[in-house]
């Protein structure tokens, strides 16, 4: 499975663009890139995924360059209730999913 | 979307006795489902996988004597934590998947707290 590396913590204030980068130089041609939050006390919970280029759903979008090192998670307009842990998680389809450190997303009124 | 419950969602015991954990797919079949542990701060980490009809596999370091897991059915399985101590006290997370070719998004329980006494 590839590793990921993400910043430990960052804070942002409310209505900001946040955008988290991860990155995950040994990614394999099948991998997919996925990002799931967690607050405290419960599961996670799955955000988005991806392969490559960009991906958008109704909370968040996802970049991903051509060499597919890195990705961006990116949360238009956050608020107090997105103060939380989001993973980055890279592998292939029926992985079992190996989590990192996480980033600790701090959002101030 | 899919949900995946825990059962109980919290738990007391006390050191020395075995306490069960169930977790279960509402509305879809899981093949395959996966237990997780997390202490206070850290990061999820993955025990067992848990395949439906046969043997869990473990991670390394973890105790299959010590964490039962059984995975009777494509909707249900468990993790009995046998003679608990303090230190298995934790927050434990299962997951499943749907197994679907063009959706392999894990979903997950919302987790257990043990507490060890």
């Amino acid at each position: 499975l590839a590793k990921t590396t993400q910043p430990i913590s960052m804070d942002s204030y409310e209505g900001q663009e946040v955008n988290i980068t991860c990155s995950h130089n040994n990614i394999a041609t099948n991998d997919y890139i996925t990002w799931y939050q967690q607050f405290p006390s419960q599961g996670p919970r799955f955000i988005i995924q991806g392969y490559k280029t960009k991906v958008t759903n109704e909370v968040a979008s996802l970049f991903i360059p051509a060499d597919r090192k890195s990705s961006t998670l990116s949360l238009p307009r956050v608020s107090l209730s997105d103060t939380a842990v989001y993973y980055c998680l890279v592998g292939s389809r029926d992985d079992k999913i190996i989590f990192g450190k996480g980033t600790r997303l701090h959002i101030l009124p | 979307g899919a949900v995946v419950s825990q059962h109980p969602s919290w738990v007391i015991c006390k050191s020395g006795t075995s306490v069960k954990i169930e977790c279960r797919s509402l509305d879809f079949q899981a093949t395959t489902m996966f237990w997780y542990r997390q202490f206070p701060k850290q990061s999820l980490m993955l025990m067992a996988t848990s395949n439906e009809g046969s043997k869990a596999t473990y991670e390394q370091g973890v105790e299959k004597d010590k964490f039962l897991i059984n995975h009777a059915s494509l909707t249900l399985s468990t993790l009995t934590v046998t003679s608990a101590h303090p230190e298995d006290s934790s927050f434990y997370i299962c997951s499943a998947s749907t197994g679907s070719s063009e959706n392999d998004e894990q979903y997950f329980g919302p987790g257990t707290r043990l507490t060890v006494t």
